[in-house]
């Protein structure tokens, strides 16, 4: 079992729609949660964290955190073409311990 | 603040040979970490300096080795190249609320 996995997609979705990206991790005790973006050819871009249990908002973005299930999902509303990218989950054991997991990431296509 | 920096950009090297590359973090970022990345296997962990000392590693083969100075700038060296590490490096300095990744080394090894 892959410590963090994501569907690899592609992910589609219209413009204005909500895409809704999942991921689930086998470390218990992990305790803070990333996603990134990553356009083609670019390097990933940070974009939220979550550490506690439920919903955290920015923007148009929304993450959502379940410890219990070992679930964290991101919520896209609004869906811009330029959201069109790999979006990676990533998963680090403990607070100050910087040896994140990534997952392989889920690409996500917008269409106009 | 200026972002995290990785040089040289680009390198192609040939079997054998080896390499050294450069990230300057976030200005006041102590923790560098290295990651490889490659359409097969994603991004993969190397390892993670913090205040010059090799605080985490990941699991590839001794060929990967890195440090970090006094000013926090790291350097990731790859002896033996393989075909295999062709790759695009990132580094990533750290602080509370995520990592910050660099443009990347793209590495060509033929």
């Amino acid at each position: 079992q892959k410590e963090v996995e994501q569907n690899s997609g592609p992910l589609s979705v219209p413009e204005g729609a909500i895409a809704s990206l999942n991921c689930t991790y086998s470390d218990r005790g992990s305790q803070s949660f990333f996603w990134y973006r990553q356009y083609s050819g670019k390097s990933p871009e940070l974009i939220m964290f979550i550490y506690s249990n439920g919903d955290k908002e920015d923007g148009r973005f929304t993450a959502q955190l379940n410890k219990a299930s070992q679930y964290v999902s991101l919520l896209i509303r609004d869906s811009q073409p330029s959201d069109s990218a790999t979006y990676l989950c990533a998963v680090n054991p403990g607070r100050n311990n910087n040896d994140m997991r990534f997952g392989a990431g889920t690409r996500l296509t917008v269409k106009p | 603040k200026a972002g995290v920096t990785q040089t040289p950009r680009y390198l192609i090297k040939t079997r054998g040979q080896q390499v050294t590359l450069s990230c300057s973090p976030i200005s006041g970022h102590r923790s560098v970490s290295w990651y490889q990345q490659t359409p097969g296997q994603g991004l993969q962990f190397l390892f993670e300096y913090f205040s010059e000392t090799q605080r985490n590693k990941g699991n590839f083969p001794g060929r990967f080795s890195g440090r970090q100075f006094s000013n926090s700038r790291s350097e990731m060296n790859v002896s033996t190249l393989e075909l295999g590490d062709s790759a695009l490096y990132l580094c990533a300095s750290s602080r509370e609320g995520g990592q910050f990744f660099g443009p990347g080394t793209r590495l060509t090894v033929l």
